[in-house]
């Protein structure tokens, strides 16, 4: 697509459901990335995918974060027993790689913002 | 362990002045990139500009340039001729490229306002 799509843009859950958050990257973009954005804070590194190599999942939280990328495209990121603390907007980024114009800029997608009540 | 600090929580300037947003880094690589992101209040993050590690020359995009001290380890950004529409949080980011980490490390931000 023309650019990195989120969805959903909003979800509001229950303390203890699981919910998956969805990162459709630009065609093309090798490279995903997950971050983390609390109210007026700034971002937090989740989770990266390279190509077909293991994921950095250095950046997750607890076991109860995981993310997985079908087809070198399409990512999703899982959070199980939702706490309130989990309550962020959650981005998604992709770049191209390789020794091309723009390869070392993340483009974000417009967020998913979760609420756990 | 990569460090991104950005000192100013928030900055005001009158419309039409420069202003300069101030981001330190640290890193042992030699190989690294350094970003600067803009977020409006709409959410989304839009890249500004970027500086590599072994570029000589300060980067410079439009209104928006990058003072690169690599010695200090500094890289400020410097918006002139501020506008309204430049009210916004500014991120300053780091990339590592050497070290085999292709993580991308975030400052906390400074809020911008630009008054009329």
């Amino acid at each position: 697509g023309a650019g990195v799509s989120q969805s959903p843009s909003n979800k509001v859950t229950e303390k203890g459901k699981d919910v998956e958050l969805r990162c459709d990257p630009i065609s093309g973009h090798t490279a995903l990335y997950w971050y983390r954005q609390s109210l007026g804070q700034g971002l937090e590194f989740l989770i990266y995918f390279q190509g077909n190599s293991a994921p950095d999942k250095s950046g997750l939280p607890s076991d109860r974060f995981s993310a997985e990328r079908t087809g070198g495209s399409v990512s999703t990121l899982t959070i199980q027993r939702t706490q309130q603390e989990d309550s962020a907007v959650y981005l998604c980024a992709s770049r191209i790689k390789g020794r091309v114009a723009g390869a070392n800029v993340l483009t974000f997608g417009a967020g998913s913002r979760l609420t756990v009540l | 362990a990569q460090k991104i600090t950005q000192t100013q929580p928030g900055m005001f300037v009158q419309e039409k002045e420069a202003v300069t947003l101030d981001c330190t880094y640290d890193t042992s690589d030699q190989s690294y990139g350094l970003f600067w992101y803009k977020q409006p209040s709409s959410g989304e993050m839009i890249f500004l500009i970027y500086q590599g590690s072994y570029d000589e020359q300060n980067a410079t995009e439009g209104r928006y340039s990058l003072n690169f001290q690599k010695a200090r380890k500094s890289a400020n950004l410097v918006i002139s001729a501020s506008q309204l529409g430049d009210s916004a949080m500014y991120f300053c980011a780091m990339r590592e490229a050497t070290s085999g980490t292709y993580k991308y490390i975030f400052g906390t931000g400074t809020r911008l306002k630009v008054l009329a």
